[in-house]
């Protein structure tokens, strides 16, 4: 049983546009959603993380959208570009056992 | 300071064999996860382990086993093999067991890819 439902699979994102990640999770007991970013032949590496009293995170272009009550977040990439390339990973975590989505593969067309 | 380190990067197996892939963490890196990452399914826990214990364990059969050493250097084991363990085994690192109000980053290495003919 996928414990973080992760969408879309795929995402092909024209450069400059907005690219969204989604991920839905129902274990209340998660304290902690990071993303990761895995680029061909490397580990997954973090790229933002929050946790769940707040709504909203943003770091650079990167920004995390949390909704406590739908038990829902996102993954919003602005001004997106080639560089972006990547197979995203969201996940939950609860102690020190981390539940990762099934991975959204990202390409930015130039 | 040099990251997470796994080896072999890569193997060729055949079913039946078994294969032990190692996992040093980032100094001073005490808990060990490994994760095994397949396409459509994303990464899997397998388990972690924290000063020679382990403290979890995923939802995999007895085939898979792990340890961890004085030096907080890991292996995991797989016995058996069977097609569908073909995969990447991803080792992840952090500092400590996630307290609530600490991050806990998992830092991975790069992964051992395992082809089972």
């Amino acid at each position: 049983q996928q414990q973080v439902k992760q969408s879309p699979q795929s995402l092909i994102v024209q450069k400059g546009g907005i690219s969204i990640i989604n991920c839905a999770y129902e274990n209340t007991a998660f304290d902690y959603f990071p993303w990761y970013q895995q680029f061909p032949g490397k580990g997954p590496a973090l790229l933002i993380a929050i946790r769940p009293d707040v709504s909203e995170k943003k770091e650079g272009r990167f920004t995390i959208s949390f909704n406590k009550s739908a038990k829902q977040f996102s993954l919003h990439i602005m001004d997106s570009q080639p560089g972006d390339s990547a197979t995203y990973f969201c996940a939950a975590s609860t102690g020190n056992q981390f539940y990762f989505g099934t991975g959204t593969s990202l390409t930015v067309i130039p | 300071k040099a990251g997470v380190t796994q080896t072999p990067r890569y193997l060729i197996k055949t079913r039946g064999q078994q294969v032990t892939l190692s996992c040093s963490p980032i100094s001073g890196h005490r808990s060990v996860s490994w994760y095994q990452q397949t396409p459509g399914q994303g990464l899997q826990f397998l388990f972690e382990y924290f000063s020679e214990t382990q403290r979890n364990k995923g939802n995999f059969p007895g085939r898979f086993s792990g340890r961890q050493f004085s030096n907080s250097r890991s292996e995991m084991n797989v016995s058996t093999l069977e097609l569908g363990d073909s995969a990447l085994y991803l080792c992840a690192s952090s500092l400590f067991l996630r307290a609530t109000g600490d991050t806990g980053e998992l830092f991975f290495g790069e992964g051992s890819r395992l082809t089972v003919l």
